[in-house]
């Protein structure tokens, strides 16, 4: 069975542009999470999407959005791009979304804003 | 609020020697807690999770860890470090809101040295 998978893998925009970044979950799979890695933050996260409803959310400005397919697949939108929006974003995917479920991660999206 | 401390930053071992990565959580009740490790340039992988079943958990690549309530602690062991072992490592806990939401600890490197 395939993986996560998001697209790109890297990129790179400049301050005030906007970025829209591709995750596709692991198939059978209907809850998506977005987290975001800084060297200074560590991890957070960002928000989780169940049959194309965000269920939860993380502590981030409205910059910051999502959305979910009917097929699954998700994608996050960042808006107005500053510098400290430089970062590793990783998405997982869940069976259901469950708080003992196992999450699996992507290999993440790596943006660079200038 | 559940959070997670990890107490070192940075772990060295030898090859061939035992592996202790500490990690204290703070939860109001039972926590879902996992493991996940990050090569470089990787996602994150999963190593184990303790879901209120035994309180000694095994993982991959012969890690396990050993949940205690009475200390509040999810401690990683290894009982022979591999040069391959070298990477990030993150203890978790599952938020308890309902819905899927990881809080991650700030992470420790293990470095192993031949």
């Amino acid at each position: 069975k395939a993986g996560v998978t998001q697209t790109p893998r890297y990129l790179i925009k400049t301050r005030g542009q906007q970025v829209t970044l591709s995750c596709s979950p692991i198939s059978g799979h209907r809850s998506v999470s977005w987290y975001q890695q800084t060297p200074g933050q560590g991890l957070q996260f960002l928000f989780e999407y169940f049959s194309e409803t965000q269920r939860n959310k993380g502590n981030f400005p409205g910059r910051f959005s999502g959305r979910q397919f009917s097929n699954s697949r998700s994608e996050m939108n960042v808006s107005t791009l500053e510098l400290g929006d430089s970062a590793l974003y990783l998405c997982a995917s869940s069976l259901l979304g469950g708080t003992a479920e196992t999450q699996y991660f992507g290999p993440g999206t790596r943006l660079l804003v200038l | 609020a559940q959070s997670v401390t990890q107490l070192d930053s940075h772990v060295s071992v030898s090859e061939g020697t035992p592996v202790l990565l500490r990690c204290n959580y703070s939860s109001s009740y039972s926590p879902s807690l996992f493991w996940y490790v990050q090569h470089p340039n990787k996602g994150l992988q999963l190593l184990l999770k303790y879901t209120s079943a035994a309180t000694l958990v095994k993982g991959i690549n012969g890690f396990e860890a050993e949940f205690k309530k009475s200390e509040t602690s999810f401690h990683l062991t290894k009982p022979s470090a591999h040069m391959s072992d070298a990477a990030e490592y993150f203890c978790v806990v599952s938020d308890s809101t309902g819905f899927q939401k990881l809080v991650f600890g700030t992470g420790t490197r293990l470095l192993v040295s031949p």
